[in-house]
C-alpha cells in the first residue's frame, strides 16, 4: 500500500515570497490533515479535511496561510507571504475516518524562510 | 500552557539497558492517549493507543501504560533501532484533534 506522498521535500524561500506544498493520501481515506512542526516541539494541527470539506481549521493563520482539497483527495497548502517563523516541517496525515486516531504521515515538507 | 508534558526530553541508553519515557496530562475528560514514533526526516508513525486507566498495550520491546495523570512507555532491552523521537499525544472530550507533547528523543548506543 503506497503511503502518504509530499513534495516538495525541501524549499527555501524568502520573506514575503510565496510558496505551496503539496499531499497525495492514502487512497481510501476520507480525513487529510495539514501539521507544522517546528525544531524541537511536536506536530500542530493546521487544518483537518473530512472528504472536500473543512473539519476544523481553527489554528491557521487565515491570513496568509490557506488549504484546499479539491475532489476530495489531493490537497495543497499555501503561504502567502511567507514570515521567517513560518519556517518549519509541514507534514500531511491521513486516515480512514474522522474518529480515526492512527493518522498515517507522509515524509514532511521541510521550509526555510530566509 | 502545556496539556502533554514529556520528560525526559532526551535518552541515552546502551543496548539492553531497558527504562522507561514519562508522558503527563492535565486535561480534564481524557478521551484518548497515544504514543507514536518519529524517524529523523519522517513523519511520525503511529505505535499504541490507550483509552482508560490501567489499560496496558505491547509491541516487541514496548509496553504502553495508562494511569489517570499519565502514560508511561516502557522499553526492554532495546537494540540501536529503536533509537527516535517518541511522541505522546492524547484529544479530549469533545474534540477529535490530536495534540502532541515535544517528544522524547531517545538514543540506543551498541
Amino acid at each position: 500500500e503506497a503511503g502518504v506522498a509530499q513534495s516538495p521535500r525541501y524549499k527555501i524561500i524568502e520573506k514575503r515570497q510565496s510558496v505551496a506544498f503539496w499531499c497525495n493520501p492514502i487512497s481510501g481515506h476520507a480525513t487529510l490533515y495539514w501539521y507544522q512542526q517546528i525544531l524541537g516541539q511536536g506536530p500542530k494541527l493546521l487544518i483537518q479535511f473530512q472528504n472536500n470539506g473543512v473539519v476544523d481549521d481553527s489554528q491557521l493563520p487565515k491570513d496568509r496561510f490557506s488549504a484546499e482539497r479539491l475532489k476530495g483527495v489531493d490537497s495543497t497548502l499555501k503561504i502567502q507571504p511567507a514570515k521567517l517563523e513560518d519556517s518549519a516541517v509541514y507534514l500531511c496525515a491521513s486516515s480512514f475516518g474522522t474518529r480515526d486516531y492512527e493518522q498515517y504521515f507522509g515524509p514532511g515538507t521541510r521550509l526555510t524562510v530566509t | 500552557e502545556d496539556q502533554v508534558t514529556q520528560s525526559p526530553e532526551a535518552l541515552r541508553l546502551q543496548e539492553g539497558e531497558s527504562s522507561s519515557l514519562n508522558c503527563s496530562y492535565t486535561v480534564s475528560g481524557l478521551r484518548g492517549l497515544f504514543w507514536y514514533r518519529q524517524d529523523p526526516g519522517k513523519g511520525p508513525e503511529f505505535l499504541f493507543t490507550l483509552y482508560s486507566a490501567g489499560e496496558e498495550k505491547e509491541k516487541e520491546r514496548l509496553k504502553a501504560t495508562l494511569t489517570k495523570k499519565e502514560s508511561f512507555l516502557h522499553i526492554t532491552a532495546p537494540k540501536p533501532e529503536d533509537s527516535a523521537t517518541y511522541l505522546c499525544v492524547i484529544t479530549q472530550g469533545g474534540s477529535e484533534k490530536l495534540v502532541f507533547g515535544k517528544g522524547t528523543k531517545l538514543t540506543v548506543n551498541p
